[in-house]
């Protein structure tokens, strides 16, 4: 069965402080994807990125970056430089194959990232 | 405005009452889904659409719950005989049918609270 383990429930640092928020996950698929969502106080989900199964090539998106490895199943994610703006929950997603080869998301618990000033 | 929008933002119903919410997608978007978030928890898939056709339920999806999208535009949600056990918020996204379940764009959500 598929699962998203989201292993810290909370984080909180200081501003400018680099935070990395963990995400490890259960599949038997050889084919799937990942992703990392944001929740913003104001509720709605943010996509911030997608991975295939088959590119574990590291990503870099300004202060965000993402290091997925295959060998410890883990998607995990980096702010570098924190600020006040991105406390928010933040989700990570595994895709599951529906039996028409669509896709259905499984969520992480999510964890919620606050920032102080 | 292009984005996901649903309607009403709030709901708040006394136990056994019917609501019914609505969503309306980016107009480009073939799909269509419901996703249900607890407090504390990531979304939990409810339905899904492709055009007007309903192609997947969740077993959450009891048969109180019922969702429609008749012209394949926008999607209606309706939960009868309403429980405690269904205060939740009731996420709706979008995708493009080229782009599969690549990047789904939510709305804002309905926050359901049963009294």
């Amino acid at each position: 069965a598929q699962k998203v383990t989201q292993a810290q429930t909370e984080i909180s640092v200081v501003e400018k402080e680099d935070v990395t928020l963990d995400c490890v996950y259960e599949t038997r698929d050889t084919t799937y994807y990942l992703f990392w969502y944001k929740q913003p106080p104001s509720g709605e989900l943010v996509f911030l990125i997608r991975r295939n199964s088959f590119d574990e090539q590291n990503e870099i998106s300004g202060r965000y970056s993402w290091n997925f490895q295959k060998s410890t199943s883990s998607f995990n994610f980096t702010i570098t430089a924190s600020q006040v703006v991105d406390s928010a929950v933040y989700f990570c997603a595994l895709s599951e194959a529906f039996k028409d080869s669509n896709y259905q998301l499984i969520w992480g618990a999510g964890t919620k990232l606050i920032i102080k000033p | 405005d292009t984005g996901v929008s649903q309607d009403p933002r709030h709901k708040i119903t006394k136990r056994g009452q019917n609501v019914t919410f609505r969503c309306d997608p980016i107009s480009e978007h073939n799909r269509l889904y419901w996703y249900r978030q607890t407090l504390g928890q990531g979304p939990e898939f409810l339905t899904y659409f492709q055009n007007e056709a309903q192609l997947e339920k969740s077993r959450l999806l009891s048969d109180r719950f019922s969702a429609e999208r008749p012209k394949g535009s926008f999607s209606t949600l309706e939960i009868q005989r309403t429980e405690q056990g269904d205060s939740a918020m009731y996420l709706c996204a979008s995708s493009p049918l080229d782009r599969g379940l690549y990047e789904q764009y939510f709305g804002p959500g309905t926050r359901l609270t049963v009294t």
